[in-house]
């Protein structure tokens, strides 16, 4: 039933770990984005994938690389795991074109690292 | 790249009352504004939008307004209720990127009963 999915709900890992985000929908989107919420509630767009092609990249350090196996599915994986990546990170979809902006979010991965 | 200012950052106002937040942007480019609702530890949720060919568009108690000369646009809460608490965020957008959205800062709006 869930139309935007994420695992894990939560994250907690040490500094210098690697850990990857997962996220589906089942909306039939085409368009699927990561998104960082700090702890100032501050929302940024890190990636977008349109048919599992990349068309947004932000200025993101290199350490975090996105895959989209399928257009219903975008992962996040993130190396060297550092204190200043504690966040939510949140997934969302959209159909290209005029609704690009009509986004749906998942529920969020509140990733904590000590 | 595009600048998105919201103010207030935290409202407070009694259940019945309207609320007002503002938000301008830099890039006179942007012609999608979409407000955001997220409640405590939920996802944002989508509202309401206005397209830069609209001037005003309303839905039941929620009106969103644009100004595209002063490159500023609000949304209207009317007749608040304590389930309208939450943060609201404003964003903007260009029809030709993608659906990237540059967000504002965020109102933390509190209505009390």
């Amino acid at each position: 039933d869930t139309a935007v999915s994420q695992t894990p709900k939560y994250l907690v890992t040490q500094m210098g770990n690697d850990k990857s985000i997962k996220c589906e929908q089942n909306l039939g989107h085409d368009t699927m984005y990561w998104y960082k919420q700090d702890s100032k509630k501050f929302l940024k767009i890190m990636f977008s994938y349109n048919n599992k092609e990349l068309i947004i990249n932000e200025t993101v350090p290199n350490r975090f690389s996105p895959k989209s196996p399928d257009k219903a599915h975008l992962n996040l994986h993130i190396n060297s795991l550092e204190l200043g990546d504690s966040a939510v990170y949140f997934c969302a979809s959209s159909l290209a074109g005029g609704t690009y902006y009509e986004q749906y979010f998942g529920p969020g991965t509140r990733l904590t690292v000590t | 790249g595009e600048n998105v200012e919201q103010h207030p950052s935290t409202l407070s106002v009694q259940e019945g009352d309207s609320a007002v937040i503002k938000c301008t942007y830099s890039d006179s480019a942007s012609n999608y504004f979409p407000w955001y609702k997220q409640e405590l530890g939920k996802r944002p949720q989508l509202i309401i939008d206005i397209r830069s060919n609209v001037g005003e568009k309303k839905d039941q108690r929620i009106a969103v307004t644009l100004n595209k000369t002063a490159k500023h646009f609000s949304l209207h809460i009317t007749e608040t209720q304590p389930e309208d608490s939450a943060v609201y965020f404003c964003a903007a957008g260009r029809s030709t990127s993608y659906g990237k959205l540059t967000f504002g800062q965020g109102t933390i709006l509190t209505v009390h009963p």
